[in-house]
């Protein structure tokens, strides 16, 4: 199984800054994910983070918010842009391996 | 577009009773689902998923197409057992690989 790490595992951060978390799998994989889990509610998928493409970002979430990379099959980072308190959240690093999702411990942000 | 719709937000019960968590989902076409569990300080893992038709951790659950649901259940209840549950399937469009994720019922056990 994938074992996922992310860091920052927290972070309390400025309105109008940008934060990049980072997300190291122990294994090769095709598929990425960064999804946010915001207060009291369910995970949401922000986007699928492609090798050496362009990230696809999901109905809601734009690259200038979230720019997101992906150098390699074990690597990928996403920025969260310009913050504000609605960005407060946990960020989750997911990866796809013999058909099971894997997920960090997450990455949680507090904006003041 | 898909849905999954846990409608218990909280649930609780009492060591060695019995347990269900309710999942009800909306598909067009046969869906693949899974429960994924969250214990306190950990992180989100796969439970259990309807293709492999386990019992984890003494847990099952039957995927019911008449009543679109996928309810988890376990005959006796251990305090190990208190967790946050997911119920997800993937997204609508094919070759998607990505999961779509329901609000989720917080389970607690009481001794």
């Amino acid at each position: 199984s994938a074992v996922i790490s992310q860091k920052p595992s927290r972070d309390i951060c400025q309105r109008g800054t940008s934060l990049t978390i980072q997300c190291q799998v122990d294994s090769q994989v095709t598929m990425m994910f960064w999804y946010r889990q915001q207060p009291g509610q369910s995970l949401t998928l922000i986007a699928t983070a492609n090798q050496g493409s362009e990230a696809t970002y999901e109905s809601g979430f734009v690259i200038d918010k979230f720019p997101i990379s992906r150098p390699n099959l074990t690597f990928s980072t996403l920025t969260v842009s310009n913050m504000s308190p609605e960005d407060s959240s946990i960020y989750l690093c997911s990866a796809r391996e013999s058909g099971e999702l894997f997920f960090g411990e997450g990455s949680r942000l507090t904006v003041l | 577009a898909q849905r999954v719709t846990q409608p218990e937000k909280l649930l609780s019960v009492f060591k060695g009773a019995p347990v269900e968590l309710k999942c009800n989902y909306s598909y067009s076409g046969s869906p693949e689902l899974f429960w994924y569990v969250q214990y306190s300080r950990q992180r989100l893992q796969l439970l259990l998923r309807h293709i492999s038709r386990e019992s984890i951790k003494g847990f099952t659950a039957d995927l019911n197409k008449g009543e679109t649901s996928f309810h988890l259940k376990k005959p006796f209840a251990q305090e190990e057992d208190s967790a946050m549950y997911y119920c997800a399937l993937p997204p609508y469009q094919t070759g998607a690989n990505n999961l779509f994720f329901g609000t989720g019922t917080r389970l607690t056990v009481i001794p």
